[in-house]
């Protein structure tokens, strides 16, 4: 069947290192790919989104690059920083089922000091 | 403060009683949205709503309802609760045309037993 967001469940990485946090999916029929970041005890935050006919967007010390090709997403945090530790998760919206969301497993990052 | 919040936190309660988790909002967000998360899963929508009497099910609705009054509240509704519904759950809001940027809810983590 069609797999959403499959993470890596697991990231390490030092402060003021680069972060690179990836999503694989298998359905071709989204029209956005938007990363939420969750820290212990909230619920997700939104980070920044990107419409399927993109190749790369950037935030503020983000970005998230698009390979529809392979079907890869992937969410970059330049120089990360203690508060960056949480769980990251990629979700889609697919045109076809209106404005509903499809929410991967996510990655938990965790930043050393 | 701009916020969604839920009630109560925490509800631990038996099968089969009725049960309502209420969700507001006061950013006079049109769309609103129910999510279960559960280990290994991600979350996953239940229901969402795109405005005042206008609901349409996710990916699980089975065995919840909802309803949209108001535009500010969302309530989630367990007629018959079962323990597979024990879970994490989370509201969240968002502008029109702005579905991807969804505001989160604190959460409501309910024990069925």
């Amino acid at each position: 069947g069609e797999s959403v967001g499959l993470h890596l469940p697991t990231l390490s990485v030092q402060e003021g290192d680069n972060s690179i946090i990836n999503c694989a999916y298998s359905n071709s029929a989204s029209d956005y790919f938007i990363w939420y970041k969750q820290e212990s005890g909230k619920g997700p935050q939104f980070i920044i989104d990107i419409r399927s006919n993109m190749d790369k967007r950037q935030g503020q010390r983000v970005t998230v690059l698009l390979n529809k090709t392979v079907k890869h997403l992937s969410l970059q945090i330049a120089a990360t920083q203690p508060g960056d530790s949480a769980v990251y998760f990629c979700a889609e919206k697919r045109w076809h089922t209106g404005n509903q969301f499809y929410f991967g497993t996510g990655t938990s990052l965790t930043v050393i000091p | 403060e701009a916020q969604v919040t839920q009630n109560p936190r925490y509800l631990i309660t038996v099968t089969g009683k009725k049960l309502t988790v209420t969700c507001s909002q006061n950013m006079n967000h049109e769309y609103m949205s129910w999510y279960r998360q559960d280990p290994g899963l991600g979350l996953r929508q239940i229901y969402y709503s795109m405005n005042v009497e206008v609901t349409d099910k996710g990916d699980v609705p089975e065995g919840y309802k909802v309803s949209r009054k108001e535009k500010r509240n969302f309530p989630l509704i367990l007629e018959s609760p079962s323990p597979n519904q024990t879970s994490l759950y989370f509201c969240a809001s968002s502008l029109l045309g702005h579905y991807n940027e969804q505001f989160f809810g604190p959460g409501t983590r309910l024990t069925v037993l």
